[in-house]
């Protein structure tokens, strides 16, 4: 049973590009939630998704950044037009249930906009 | 605002030692109280977790206490080993959906 699987691990793009990130969830989990990490902080939540539908945007920044999570694929996270301070680890994390209080975090992707 | 706070930054600790690391927060909704462990280049991974009706958890080498009076929850490390070097992250939900962690804690042990 693979894990959390994102990608790409390493993501660099320069400034003012789009960076697309992807988060295929553990077989059998349809919430996902992506936090991000800067650099000697811990994570901050982003947004929380279900198939198909947003659930909680409150950690998303109001611009450039969106998730999705549809009905076939991986869910995935896209921040346009970026700039230097969007660096950071992205991680991916899903659970089976609503308020199972259980997550499993991937790997991360590491943007780095130079 | 952080929602949790954590200490120390930066932890060393010989080689069957113990490692302790503190955790306080504000706001008492919260109902889950975990500790991941991170390894460089890797996601974090839950180490143990509780929830405020008890003061103490122990998985094997590792024990959480909470006190709920003071708002705080610490993690023990006993017989720490090299192989327990990792940043550790407190974290605190209030309705399993959106945690709030601190800022890591990078713990070395020394052979």
């Amino acid at each position: 049973n693979a894990g959390v699987m994102q990608n790409p691990r390493h993501l660099v793009r320069r400034r003012g590009q789009e960076a697309r990130l992807r988060c295929s969830p553990m077989k059998g989990h349809s919430h996902v939630y992506w936090y991000r990490q800067l650099p000697e902080e811990g994570l901050k939540f982003m947004v929380y998704l279900q198939k198909e539908n947003i659930i909680d945007e409150s950690g998303m920044p109001k611009e450039r950044f969106s998730a999705e999570f549809p009905k076939e694929g991986p869910s995935i996270l896209r921040i346009q037009q970026v700039v230097r301070g969007d660096s950071a680890a992205y991680f991916c994390a899903s659970s089976p249930l609503r308020d199972s209080y259980g997550y499993t975090f991937g790997s991360g992707t590491r943007l780095t906009v130079v | 605002q952080q929602q949790v706070k954590q200490s120390p930054q930066s932890l060393i600790v010989q080689k069957g030692g113990i490692s302790i690391i503190n955790c306080a927060y504000e706001n008492t909704a919260f109902d889950y109280f975990p500790w991941y462990q991170q390894f460089p280049g890797k996601g974090p991974a839950l180490l143990i977790a509780i929830r405020p009706d008890v003061s103490e958890k122990k998985e094997g080498r590792f024990t959480i206490s909470f006190n709920k009076s003071a708002k705080q929850f610490s993690l023990h490390i006993m017989d720490s080993q090299p192989g327990d070097s990792a940043t550790y992250f407190c974290a605190a939900s209030k309705n399993g959906n959106q945690f709030y962690f601190g800022t890591g804690t990078s713990l070395t042990v020394i052979p």
